[in-house]
């Protein structure tokens, strides 16, 4: 059974920096896109980007390009989302999710972590 | 960028009833290759990360009721949730997957009369 197990609830002051995590397990972590989708509070969801776990390979949503990192460690079946720089406005809920189809960049999200949330506020 | 729209906002059914939801996009989803349409849509109840309901438009995913269908080609898409039941409560948001990035729809609240 594929399972999606993201970091724990993060409280963070602005400026401060901050790496959330999602590890993949029940399935080739490598071979399979995954995802970053961000829910402000009482808002829809986001697709902020994407990442291929065999070569690293992304896609960011360009509204994201620069204020995030994501990277992956193949060692761990681990995907990470950094920020350098928090802002107030980077609170939200954070989710990782797992793309349907092996290798394949186009299809939809079959598997989701539980959310991460982030509250970034002085 | 292609750009999702749903309609209505949200929606008030009686349980039993057939809800409709709507969904557009600001350029095709149709890829001519394999004349499949990237579009899936998604339920996110209260607390919950979302779930897949239906892909390439019309394929409803293995699990999902048979009272969910997905209908619609190139720009415009419907969701239909027939004999609509009280665990159908929920947001539910389109998204197009043929071009990064992948945006979803702002989503549309079901709620029960």
């Amino acid at each position: 059974e594929v399972h999606l197990v993201q970091s724990g609830p993060e409280v963070k002051k602005p400026g401060e920096s901050l790496n959330i995590s999602c590890q993949g397990s029940g399935y080739e972590f490598n071979k399979y896109w995954i995802g970053w989708v961000r829910q402000m509070p009482g808002r829809g969801l986001e697709w902020m980007g994407i990442i291929y776990p065999g070569d690293s390979d992304n896609r960011y949503r360009p509204s994201f390009q620069g204020r995030v990192t994501m990277s992956v460690d193949k060692s761990s079946s681990t995907a990470y989302l950094q920020w350098s720089s928090l802002q107030a406005s980077d609170t939200a809920i954070y989710y990782c999710a797992k793309h349907a189809l092996v290798g394949s960049i186009g299809t939809w999200f079959d598997s989701w972590g539980q959310g991460t949330p982030v509250t970034v506020s002085s | 960028d292609i750009v999702m729209t749903q309609s209505p906002d949200s929606l008030t059914v009686s349980l039993g009833e057939r809800a409709t939801i709507n969904c557009k996009s600001s350029q095709s989803v149709l890829y001519s290759s394999n004349n499949k349409n990237y579009l899936s849509w998604y339920q996110q109840k209260a607390g919950q990360p979302p779930k897949v309901l239906i892909s390439w438009a019309s394929t409803r995913i293995s699990g999902v009721p048979d009272r969910f269908s997905g209908s619609g080609s190139g720009t415009d898409f419907t969701l239909t949730i027939n004999n609509v039941q009280a665990e159908d409560v929920a947001v539910y948001y389109c998204q197009q997957h043929e071009t990064p990035p992948y945006a979803f729809g702002p989503g549309t609240r079901l709620e029960i009369k």
